[in-house]
């Protein structure tokens, strides 16, 4: 099993809508990090995580520690949020270990 | 947030020839750098660690001598790809992390094609 799992693993939605993107991982971690990757390859990191929820424009995230659980939430989305959405856990230490990402493409 | 930058941001390289990366913390100090690669369609994969004036940690299975990682000051380090083959061409990744030790932040990365 995998330390890390993100569902969906692609995900298309219209114009407006809200969604929602899962992590799920399976160790002890210090943080939880966000991170957005667009069709050109460049990694921008959204949020990082070790309680609770945040909050930055459209995007929210939240935690579950005792779950195990994050949630990135996008609302009123828009096609400039399509791109590929990484969870990354960072273990004691401050190495990341990443999920496998979830394909978002919104529709106009 | 603070701004890594990655040089170049693409390169060509024929078999055989080395081609080195430059990773910069442009505005802050960078304790401690990390370069990843990523396949087309998957993760990133962290290749290495590397502390300001030490030698770099490298994972398993990533050969030092083939990636050699240099982090000479606390604003650069390089990954050099020696003696590159096709199946070094990847998509190179570097992140910096500075006196808060919880915060990564990404340069743009580097897409090598080997030919």
């Amino acid at each position: 099993k995998n330390e890390v799992e993100q569902s969906p693993q692609n995900l298309t939605a219209q114009e407006g809508e809200f969604i929602t993107i899962n992590c799920s991982y399976s160790v002890g971690i210090s943080a939880l990090h966000w991170l957005q990757q667009h069709p050109g390859g460049g990694i921008v990191s959204l949020f990082m995580l070790s309680s609770g929820k945040k909050k930055h424009g459209r995007l929210i995230a939240t935690i579950n520690i005792q779950e195990k659980h994050s949630s990135l939430h996008i609302t009123a989305s828009h096609p400039r949020d399509s791109a590929v959405y990484i969870c990354a856990l960072m273990e004691y230490g401050n190495k990341l270990v990443f999920g496998a990402g979830t394909i978002l493409r919104v529709k106009s | 947030g603070a701004v890594v930058s990655q040089h170049p941001s693409r390169v060509i390289c024929k078999s055989g020839t080395s081609v080195k990366i430059e990773c910069r913390s442009l505005d802050f100090q960078a304790t401690t750098m990390f370069w990843y690669r990523q396949f087309p369609k998957k993760s990133l994969m962290l290749m290495a660690t590397s502390n300001e004036g030490s030698k770099a940690t490298y994972e398993q299975g990533v050969e030092k001598d083939k990636f050699l990682i240099n982090h000479a000051s606390l604003t650069l380090s390089t990954l050099t790809v020696t003696s590159a083959h096709p199946e070094d061409s990847s998509f190179y990744i570097c992140s910096a992390s500075g006196s808060n030790h919880y915060e990564q932040y990404f340069g743009p990365g580097t897409r090598l094609t080997v030919t």
